[in-house]
Protein backbone atom coordinates (compact mmCIF):
# COMPACT_ATOMS: atom_id res chain seq x y z
CA UNK A 1 0.00 0.00 0.00
CA UNK A 2 1.11 3.87 -0.26
CA UNK A 3 2.93 5.17 2.15
CA UNK A 4 2.87 8.66 3.98
CA UNK A 5 2.87 11.31 1.13
CA UNK A 6 4.23 14.68 2.26
CA UNK A 7 4.28 17.77 -0.68
CA UNK A 8 6.09 19.69 -1.54
CA UNK A 9 9.28 17.75 -1.18
CA UNK A 10 11.43 21.55 -1.23
CA UNK A 11 10.27 25.14 -0.57
CA UNK A 12 11.61 28.18 -0.57
CA UNK A 13 10.20 31.30 1.33
CA UNK A 14 11.02 34.62 2.38
CA UNK A 15 10.28 35.87 5.95
CA UNK A 16 6.95 37.25 6.58
CA UNK A 17 5.62 34.98 4.23
CA UNK A 18 3.35 31.76 4.95
CA UNK A 19 3.41 28.55 4.19
CA UNK A 20 0.76 25.57 4.24
CA UNK A 21 2.41 21.73 4.19
CA UNK A 22 0.45 18.85 3.15
CA UNK A 23 0.67 15.75 4.04
CA UNK A 24 -0.96 12.27 3.31
CA UNK A 25 -1.11 9.36 5.62
CA UNK A 26 -1.47 5.79 4.80
CA UNK A 27 -4.92 4.54 4.06
CA UNK A 28 -6.88 4.13 7.26
CA UNK A 29 -4.60 5.97 9.52
CA UNK A 30 -6.55 8.45 11.34
CA UNK A 31 -3.57 9.89 13.57
CA UNK A 32 -0.98 11.86 12.06
CA UNK A 33 1.44 13.87 13.76
CA UNK A 34 4.36 17.03 12.46
CA UNK A 35 7.38 17.35 13.50
CA UNK A 36 10.20 19.98 12.94
CA UNK A 37 13.84 18.52 12.31
CA UNK A 38 16.81 20.95 12.79
CA UNK A 39 20.49 20.38 13.55
CA UNK A 40 19.89 22.10 16.78
CA UNK A 41 16.89 21.25 18.38
CA UNK A 42 16.93 17.75 16.47
CA UNK A 43 13.11 16.78 16.28
CA UNK A 44 9.97 18.58 17.81
CA UNK A 45 7.06 17.36 18.27
CA UNK A 46 4.55 20.25 16.51
CA UNK A 47 1.31 18.52 17.31
CA UNK A 48 -1.23 15.55 16.37
CA UNK A 49 -4.40 15.39 14.65
CA UNK A 50 -7.00 12.11 15.03
CA UNK A 51 -10.45 12.05 13.12
CA UNK A 52 -10.09 16.24 12.89
CA UNK A 53 -8.97 16.69 16.04
CA UNK A 54 -6.23 18.26 17.14
CA UNK A 55 -5.47 15.58 20.43
CA UNK A 56 -2.05 17.35 21.35
CA UNK A 57 0.64 19.85 20.81
CA UNK A 58 4.39 20.57 21.39
CA UNK A 59 5.74 24.03 22.58
CA UNK A 60 5.78 25.65 19.25
CA UNK A 61 4.28 29.61 18.99
CA UNK A 62 0.91 30.11 17.85
CA UNK A 63 2.51 30.95 13.87
CA UNK A 64 2.74 27.12 13.70
CA UNK A 65 -1.17 25.90 13.12
CA UNK A 66 -2.97 22.57 11.27
CA UNK A 67 -5.86 20.94 10.46
CA UNK A 68 -7.07 17.74 9.29
CA UNK A 69 -9.84 16.64 6.85
CA UNK A 70 -12.34 13.72 6.92
CA UNK A 71 -9.95 11.64 4.18
CA UNK A 72 -7.44 12.20 7.59
CA UNK A 73 -5.20 14.38 5.14
CA UNK A 74 -3.11 16.81 7.22
CA UNK A 75 -2.29 20.41 6.70
CA UNK A 76 0.74 22.29 8.33
CA UNK A 77 0.54 25.93 8.32
CA UNK A 78 3.03 28.48 9.44
CA UNK A 79 2.48 32.22 9.47
CA UNK A 80 4.97 35.18 9.37
CA UNK A 81 8.12 32.87 8.69
CA UNK A 82 11.06 33.62 10.62
CA UNK A 83 14.61 32.24 9.08
CA UNK A 84 14.48 29.74 12.52
CA UNK A 85 11.49 27.95 10.73
CA UNK A 86 13.77 27.04 8.14
CA UNK A 87 14.37 23.29 8.88
CA UNK A 88 12.56 19.29 7.68
CA UNK A 89 9.08 18.90 8.67
CA UNK A 90 8.50 15.91 8.76
CA UNK A 91 4.62 13.76 9.42
CA UNK A 92 3.90 10.48 10.54
CA UNK A 93 0.93 8.56 10.34
CA UNK A 94 -0.56 5.78 12.68
CA UNK A 95 -3.61 3.81 13.05
CA UNK A 96 -4.44 5.75 16.63
CA UNK A 97 -1.45 7.63 17.71
CA UNK A 98 -1.01 4.93 20.48
CA UNK A 99 0.56 3.09 22.24
CA UNK A 100 3.00 0.51 20.59
CA UNK A 101 1.91 1.19 17.03
CA UNK A 102 4.02 1.41 14.91
CA UNK A 103 4.51 5.48 13.04
CA UNK A 104 5.52 5.85 9.57
CA UNK A 105 7.12 8.62 8.50
CA UNK A 106 6.82 10.09 5.15
CA UNK A 107 10.45 11.94 3.35
CA UNK A 108 9.43 15.44 4.72
CA UNK A 109 9.43 18.58 3.09
CA UNK A 110 12.46 20.88 3.19
CA UNK A 111 11.63 24.28 4.07
CA UNK A 112 14.27 26.89 3.53
CA UNK A 113 13.14 30.62 4.67
CA UNK A 114 15.47 33.38 3.35
CA UNK B 1 8.71 15.73 31.13
CA UNK B 2 10.48 12.94 29.08
CA UNK B 3 13.84 12.91 27.78
CA UNK B 4 16.01 10.67 25.64
CA UNK B 5 19.56 10.92 25.44
CA UNK B 6 21.96 9.73 22.81
CA UNK B 7 25.20 9.91 24.04
CA UNK B 8 27.13 8.97 20.97
CA UNK B 9 27.07 11.77 17.67
CA UNK B 10 28.90 9.26 15.67
CA UNK B 11 29.68 5.75 15.49
CA UNK B 12 31.74 3.52 13.03
CA UNK B 13 31.96 -0.44 12.19
CA UNK B 14 33.41 -2.65 9.88
CA UNK B 15 31.29 -4.65 7.64
CA UNK B 16 30.12 -8.04 9.25
CA UNK B 17 30.71 -6.60 12.55
CA UNK B 18 28.39 -6.03 15.66
CA UNK B 19 27.91 -2.32 16.87
CA UNK B 20 26.35 -1.28 19.83
CA UNK B 21 24.10 2.52 19.93
CA UNK B 22 23.62 3.55 23.29
CA UNK B 23 20.33 5.41 24.66
CA UNK B 24 18.93 6.46 28.05
CA UNK B 25 15.80 7.83 28.68
CA UNK B 26 14.03 10.09 32.04
CA UNK B 27 10.83 9.26 32.69
CA UNK B 28 8.49 9.26 35.91
CA UNK B 29 6.17 6.73 34.62
CA UNK B 30 6.04 2.92 34.74
CA UNK B 31 4.69 2.13 31.37
CA UNK B 32 5.77 3.54 27.89
CA UNK B 33 7.01 2.29 25.18
CA UNK B 34 10.65 2.70 23.22
CA UNK B 35 11.96 2.37 19.56
CA UNK B 36 15.19 2.74 17.63
CA UNK B 37 14.07 4.61 14.53
CA UNK B 38 16.66 4.70 11.22
CA UNK B 39 16.95 7.76 8.91
CA UNK B 40 19.36 7.25 5.65
CA UNK B 41 19.96 9.91 3.20
CA UNK B 42 16.71 10.11 1.85
CA UNK B 43 15.29 10.99 5.24
CA UNK B 44 12.74 8.91 5.36
CA UNK B 45 12.66 7.58 9.11
CA UNK B 46 11.59 3.87 8.95
CA UNK B 47 11.23 1.63 12.51
CA UNK B 48 13.93 -0.52 13.34
CA UNK B 49 12.65 -2.16 16.31
CA UNK B 50 10.39 -1.32 19.40
CA UNK B 51 10.42 -2.35 23.22
CA UNK B 52 7.44 -2.56 25.59
CA UNK B 53 8.61 -1.51 29.24
CA UNK B 54 6.40 -4.06 30.64
CA UNK B 55 8.22 -6.83 29.25
CA UNK B 56 11.39 -8.47 30.51
CA UNK B 57 12.33 -9.73 27.09
CA UNK B 58 14.67 -7.84 25.02
CA UNK B 59 13.02 -7.32 21.54
CA UNK B 60 15.31 -8.57 18.39
CA UNK B 61 14.47 -8.36 14.93
CA UNK B 62 17.07 -10.16 12.32
CA UNK B 63 19.88 -8.50 13.28
CA UNK B 64 19.44 -5.77 15.18
CA UNK B 65 18.60 -6.27 18.86
CA UNK B 66 17.96 -4.43 21.97
CA UNK B 67 18.99 -4.76 25.89
CA UNK B 68 16.50 -2.78 27.84
CA UNK B 69 17.82 -2.23 31.42
CA UNK B 70 14.30 -0.34 32.74
CA UNK B 71 15.51 0.17 36.56
CA UNK B 72 18.80 2.11 34.69
CA UNK B 73 16.51 3.30 32.04
CA UNK B 74 18.56 2.45 29.20
CA UNK B 75 17.95 1.04 25.93
CA UNK B 76 20.88 0.19 23.86
CA UNK B 77 20.57 -1.52 19.96
CA UNK B 78 23.05 -3.87 18.74
CA UNK B 79 23.66 -4.41 15.34
CA UNK B 80 24.88 -7.61 14.08
CA UNK B 81 26.22 -8.46 10.50
CA UNK B 82 26.04 -4.86 9.89
CA UNK B 83 25.96 -4.25 6.41
CA UNK B 84 26.37 -0.96 3.81
CA UNK B 85 23.09 -0.16 3.76
CA UNK B 86 22.95 -0.16 7.88
CA UNK B 87 24.65 3.06 7.54
CA UNK B 88 22.02 5.88 9.11
CA UNK B 89 21.23 8.19 11.55
CA UNK B 90 19.77 6.12 14.47
CA UNK B 91 17.15 7.94 16.45
CA UNK B 92 16.47 6.56 20.02
CA UNK B 93 12.45 7.77 20.75
CA UNK B 94 10.20 7.26 23.70
CA UNK B 95 6.23 7.27 24.12
CA UNK B 96 4.18 7.07 27.27
CA UNK B 97 1.71 4.54 27.12
CA UNK B 98 -1.68 6.37 27.77
CA UNK B 99 -2.70 9.47 28.95
CA UNK B 100 -2.10 12.61 26.77
CA UNK B 101 0.63 11.73 24.59
CA UNK B 102 -1.42 10.65 21.43
CA UNK B 103 1.22 11.04 18.11
CA UNK B 104 3.95 12.03 20.17
CA UNK B 105 7.42 10.32 20.37
CA UNK B 106 10.24 12.19 22.05
CA UNK B 107 13.46 11.64 20.43
CA UNK B 108 17.10 11.47 21.48
CA UNK B 109 19.34 14.08 19.09
CA UNK B 110 20.82 10.70 17.34
CA UNK B 111 24.14 9.13 16.18
CA UNK B 112 25.63 8.78 12.66
CA UNK B 113 26.27 5.29 11.83
CA UNK B 114 28.88 4.78 9.21
CA UNK B 115 29.73 1.10 7.90
CA UNK B 116 33.32 0.83 6.07
CA UNK B 117 33.20 -1.53 3.94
Amino acid sequence: KAGVTQTPRYLIKTRGQQVTLSCSPISGHRSVSWYQQTPGQGLQFLFEYFSETQRNKGNFPGRFSGRQFSNSRSEMNVSTLELGDSALYLCASSLTGQGKGEAFFGQGTRLTVV
Amino acid sequence: AQTVTQSQPEMSVQEAETVTLSCTYDTSESDYYLFWYKQPPSRQMILVIRQEAYKQQNATENRFSVNFQKAAKSFSLKISDSQLGDAAMYFCAYRNAGGTSYGKLTFGQGTILTVHP
